[in-house]
């Protein structure tokens, strides 16, 4: 089965300042894709970030990297000089069985953000 | 303007009466999902579709039901809603597998109180 922990339910930043949040998984498939997804307080899913786990370098959007380290089954995320705009929830995802449908798509609990002036 | 839509985006209801939240995509997309979201859980999956009549069911699928008679629609049916149903529903879209799955397409939610 997949799991995605995501172990900050709350994290606050200075303005400016970088930021990770984390999140772990677990899966026993071979292809698979890890997604980051930001909600803000409006409710909309926004897609951020995504990592295939054949990619040989970590992700980058803009100020969104993600830290991909395949051996610890981690996929943290790190905003760059943080934004009053982006205070929000951040979910890790994880799609599985990349090799078939890829029909697993699991979510994590969610952290929430908030970038302090 | 490639788009999921949901309807309602709110909707109250009694314990009981049955209805329909609809999903529609315009992306030609073949996977179709449906996840409901609680405070602490994130989203999780009710049921997913990998294509037209091709539905399974995902980690919380007790109470619902879905059918994908188009590929554009994907409607999510409470036969019976109960309190415990009271969520905020997504439907998402992408395309199917391989390296081209890339990410999902997010409708607006739909916000359910049931009485």
């Amino acid at each position: 089965a997949q799991k995605i922990t995501q172990t900050q339910p709350g994290m606050f930043v200075q303005e400016k300042e970088a930021v990770t949040l984390d999140c772990t998984y677990d899966t026993s498939d071979p292809s698979y894709g890890l997604f980051w997804y930001k909600q803000p307080s409006s409710g909309e899913m926004i897609f951020l970030i995504y990592q295939g786990s054949y990619d040989q370098q970590n992700a980058t959007e803009g100020r969104y990297s993600l830290n991909f380290q395949k051996a610890r089954k981690s996929a943290n995320l790190v905003i760059s000089a943080s934004q009053l705009g982006d205070s929000a929830m951040y979910f890790c995802a994880m799609r599985g069985g990349l090799d078939n449908y890829g029909q697993n798509f699991v979510f994590g609990p969610g952290t929430r953000l908030s970038v302090l002036p | 303007e490639a788009q999921v839509t949901q309807n309602p985006r709110y909707l109250i209801t009694v314990t009981g009466k049955k209805l329909t939240v609809t999903c529609s995509q315009n992306m030609n997309h073949e996977y179709m999902s449906w996840y409901r979201q609680d405070p602490g859980l994130g989203l999780r999956q009710i049921y997913y579709s990998m294509n037209v009549e091709v539905t399974d069911k995902g980690d919380v699928p007790e109470g619902y039901k879905v059918s994908r008679k188009e590929k554009r629609n994907f409607p999510l049916i409470l036969e019976s809603p109960s309190p415990n149903q009271t969520s905020l529903y997504f439907c998402a879209s992408s395309l199917s597998g391989g390296g081209r799955a890339r990410e999902q397409f997010f409708g607006p939610g739909t916000r359910l109180t049931v009485l």
